[in-house]
């Protein structure tokens, strides 16, 4: 049991440039969501799936897409990359049966120059 | 719309000294509430969560709906508490988990 892992830890893009971060979580939750973390502005959430198959906008999900096309693994996209993405990103599972369990991932760094 | 409010930043406090995180929030439903603690270069934890009632590492939350709050509370803050506390609050019917800014509490020996 891994429980969330996040790839890659760290990456450095151009401006312009696209990417594709992976969430994966094997504890069979429902739920997977994606957030951005900034100095003094917390956690705000990009997109999010509440089920295989399934993705919603958040509150901040301009310039990202999203895909959830298996259980475990949620998807998040930059197409386009701006200095405005340079944020770290976390991903968080949440299963929706008892024990209500909830974990996140350990981040990602992204910079974009 | 949902919103969480945590007002104070940085909470520094002496070690023994009780401790309020305060966290208030906007939603016109039933919503439900968590507190989140991230240690210095740890990944973000749940602490509590409303529904259960739990007391975990000495800390509790009281619900308020009359005055839209969830404040945490530790009656003897210890060193080892100084980290991030983050609030959040999910709208049952949108299934979205919003988070407030944080406050970090720096316990001083």
């Amino acid at each position: 049991n891994a429980g969330v892992t996040q790839t890659p830890k760290f990456r450095v893009l151009k401006t312009g440039q696209s990417m594709t971060l992976l969430c994966a979580q094997d504890m069979n939750h429902e739920y997977m969501y994606w957030y951005r973390q900034d100095p003094g502005m917390g956690l705000r959430l990009i997109h999010y799936s509440v089920g295989e198959g399934t993705t919603a906008k958040g509150e901040v999900p301009d310039g990202y897409n999203v895909s959830r096309l298996k259980k475990q693994n949620f998807l998040l996209g930059l197409e386009s990359a701006a200095p405005s993405q340079t944020s770290v990103y976390f991903c968080a599972s949440w299963a929706r049966a008892p024990p209500y369990e909830q974990y996140f991932g350990p981040g990602t760094r992204l910079t974009v120059t | 719309a949902q919103r969480v409010t945590q007002p104070e930043k940085l909470l520094s406090v002496f070690k023994g000294a009780p401790v309020e995180l305060k966290c208030n929030y906007s939603y016109s439903g039933s919503p439900e509430l968590f507190w989140y603690v991230q240690y210095s270069r740890q990944r973000l934890q749940l602490l509590l969560r409303h529904i259960s009632r739990e007391s975990i590492k000495g800390f509790t939350a009281d619900l308020n709906k009359g005055e839209t709050s969830f404040h945490l509370k530790k009656p003897f803050a210890q060193e080892e508490d100084s980290a991030m506390y983050y609030c959040a609050l999910e709208g049952g019917a949108t299934n979205k988990l919003i988070f407030g800014t944080g406050t970090l509490l720096a316990v001083q020996p």
